[in-house]
């Protein structure tokens, strides 16, 4: 059974530019979740999508956005982008919202702001 | 608001040695708990889960972590290191005001294994 995948698997922009993320659950699953990982920061969530519906999002500014498309792969686009924005990016998906509870992990996309 | 404390953001130890690494939590319901792994350059791979089953939960590559109510800890052990075991770890607590979905990652441990 495949992981969960991400594309592309790194990612340089200058500051100002859009960045577009995508991640492909593991089959069968309907919940993504977008963390992100920057240094000294820990994981910080992003955004959680189910059923193609954004269920709940972290504390991160509007220019921080996505989708899940009805396959339930997702999308996650940052506009304007800052130098802080520089980070790992990672996507994991679970089963069934509230059900299983554990999260799957992709490898991430690292996202360049230069 | 739920919240993970991790001891320790280093940690080393002797191949062969006692590994443990200390989560402690914060939340006013019961929680489940989860420890992932990252190695270099790669995603999180989840170690254990604690969901108000047994209070001792044993995982993949030789580790377990007890959760104790009374500390609110849920620190992670593995009996005898193996210089594979170096990586970053990871503790989680989920919010059950959003149906146990959405995870906090405690800061992270990095462990390193001394030959």
């Amino acid at each position: 059974e495949a992981g969960v995948t991400q594309s592309p698997t790194h990612l340089i922009k200058t500051r100002g530019q859009q960045a577009t993320l995508r991640c492909s659950p593991i089959s069968g699953h309907t919940s993504v979740y977008w963390y992100q990982q920057a240094l000294g920061l820990g994981l910080q969530f992003l955004l959680w999508y189910d059923e193609g519906e954004e269920r709940n999002r972290g504390n991160f500014p509007p220019r921080f956005s996505g989708r899940q498309f009805p396959n339930y792969s997702s999308e996650l686009n940052v506009n304007a982008l800052e130098l802080e924005d520089s980070a790992l990016y990672l996507c994991a998906s679970s089963l069934i919202a509230g059900v299983t509870y554990e999260q799957y992990f992709g490898p991430g996309t690292r996202l360049t702001v230069t | 608001a739920q919240s993970v404390t991790q001891l320790g953001s280093h940690v080393s130890v002797s191949e062969g040695a006692l590994v443990l690494l200390r989560c402690n939590y914060s939340s006013s319901v019961p929680p489940y708990l989860f420890w992932y792994v990252q190695y270099p350059n790669q995603g999180l791979q989840l170690l254990l889960k604690y969901t108000s089953a047994a209070t001792l939960v044993k995982g993949i590559n030789g580790f377990e972590a007890e959760f104790k109510k009374s500390e609110t800890s849920f620190h992670l052990t593995k009996p005898s290191a193996h210089m594979s075991d170096a990586a970053e770890y990871f503790c989680a607590v989920s919010d059950p005001n959003f149906g146990n979905e959405k995870l906090t990652f405690g800061t992270g441990t990095r462990l390193t294994i001394i030959p």
